[in-house]
């Protein structure tokens, strides 16, 4: 019954190399979600795609990308860690502007 | 700029009724929603509301006035399992979710 699901759940990685994280939903949601939540935050939004088209938040990083091949699956690209995107990503989804967000149990990232 | 205040935290005994409030600041609103995350897990949705009112939902109620940019969430019957974070959220004018800062729940026996 796993509706939206992330791997890995963890994911070590050394300063600077490229890591790639993955969200797939089996709820045929338009719409998906990446979030970065440090301790104690709130989720910060990255991006959001509705369907294809792709909206980047306006203070998310360069070194951050993103891509859905299809419906069903996201992932997140950090082309080049640093010590400070060590955090809990969130991928969500939801079936249209103004309904309930479904998020996967997060991937935590940590940067050596 | 857009913001969500809520109390960083709040304290109460099993049993009790709870209220954490949501004021916010956005450039654009089409509804307000809650969200619960215990320690080390994902959020999960409570309640939405898109216009002013209570809605209610077993032992969770959420308040919206728009005219006042303020909402609330109402917990009832407080159990020790409700002790976690609750987050309110604007969907704004598009897809996106902006989180307030959030408010810790400390239900004490």
């Amino acid at each position: 019954d796993a509706m939206v699901i992330q791997n890995p759940r963890y994911q070590v990685t050394q300063f600077g190399k490229p890591v790639t994280l993955s969200c797939s939903q089996t709820l045929n949601h338009n719409v998906m979600y990446w979030y970065q939540q440090k301790s104690s935050q709130a989720p910060k939004l990255l991006f959001h795609y509705y369907d294809k088209d792709f909206n980047n938040e306006a203070d998310t990083p360069d070194n951050f990308q993103s891509r859905r091949p299809n419906t069903s699956f996201c992932f997140l690209d950090i082309r080049s860690p640093g010590l400070g995107d060590a955090a809990m990503y969130l991928c969500a989804t939801s079936r249209d502007k103004g309904y309930e967000q479904f998020f996967g149990p997060g991937t935590r990232l940590t940067v050596l | 700029g857009q913001s969500l205040e809520q109390p960083s935290e709040v304290t109460a005994v099993e049993g009790a009724i709870v209220q954490i409030n949501c004021t916010y600041q956005t450039s654009g609103f089409y509804g307000l929603s809650w969200y619960q995350q215990h320690d080390g897990g994902a959020p999960t949705f409570l309640s939405y509301n898109a216009l002013d009112g209570l809605e209610e939902t077993g032992r969770f109620s959420s308040f919206l006035s728009r005219s006042d940019s303020y909402g609330y969430l109402l917990l009832q019957e407080l159990q020790m399992k409700d002790s976690a974070s609750y987050f309110c959220a604007v969907t704004s004018g598009t897809y996106k979710y902006i989180f307030g800062t959030g408010t810790r729940l400390k239900v004490l026996a």
